[in-house]
């Protein structure tokens, strides 16, 4: 089955403390990014990648990291969480850039930063 | 001004209702538009995917373009109580070809028994 899968889909941390999602595909994908999700503000892209090894800053990075070893892993790294960064956040891939109507989400990780 | 607005609803209809969810846009210069469905608690899934002219048509589900006056809509004919959920409408980021796309901030559809 074609999917996008993100682990863990909920984390509850303190301030501070470094922690990392995992987003991994199946599908062969170039393309992947991260969204963030939050009320009154939709979904905004944290960063992207391209391929293996080309990531770029999205609308909101800061805070942010990423990494892009192999096709299939697109982990999103917080250093040093803090609470503004509580959020829904979704791991997106599609077959390139270009390619939208590719695009699959994963099924979204809630992270709560005390 | 946003870039894709929607009004966040919630919308609630009685089952079988014709639905009709908007989204206006204030750049014309891009060729396609998405609408995304997406459940409580689970990622946004592509619901349908059109250029930016005219209607498109998939089942119970119509998507319609008009440029003149940068309105998307979505039709949901015979509504079902599985139709419940959020409905985004989004677009590419027009100027570069990052792959980022645009949302809208969603609309909370409610179908009733």
């Amino acid at each position: 089955e074609a999917q996008v899968t993100q682990n863990p889909r909920y984390l509850i941390t303190v301030t501070g403390k470094k922690l990392t999602v995992t987003c991994s595909q199946n599908m062969n994908h170039e393309y992947m990014s991260w969204y963030r999700q939050d009320p009154g503000l939709g979904l905004r892209q944290i960063y992207y990648s391209m391929n293996v090894e080309v990531t770029d800053k999205g609308d909101v990075p800061e805070g942010y990291k990423v990494s892009r070893k192999e096709k299939r892993n697109f982990p999103l790294i917080l250093e040093s969480p803090s609470p503004n960064q509580t959020s829904l956040y979704f791991c997106a891939s599609s077959l390139s850039a270009g390619r939208a109507d590719t695009q699959y989400f994963g099924p979204g990780t809630r992270l709560t930063v005390l | 001004q946003k870039e894709v607005e929607q009004d966040p609803g919630p919308l609630s209809v009685p089952e079988g209702a014709i639905v009709s969810l908007n989204c206006t846009y204030s750049n014309s210069a891009f060729q396609y538009f998405m609408w995304y469905r997406q459940y409580s608690r689970k990622g946004p899934e592509l619901l349908m995917y059109t250029y930016s002219s005219g209607n498109k048509e998939d089942g119970r589900f119509t998507a319609q373009v008009d440029k003149s006056s940068k309105y998307i809509s979505l039709f949901i004919r015979d509504s079902q109580p599985s139709d419940s959920a959020t409905y985004l409408c989004a677009r590419p980021h027009g100027s570069s070809n990052t792959g980022k796309l645009i949302f809208g901030q969603g609309t909370t559809l409610q179908v009733k028994p």
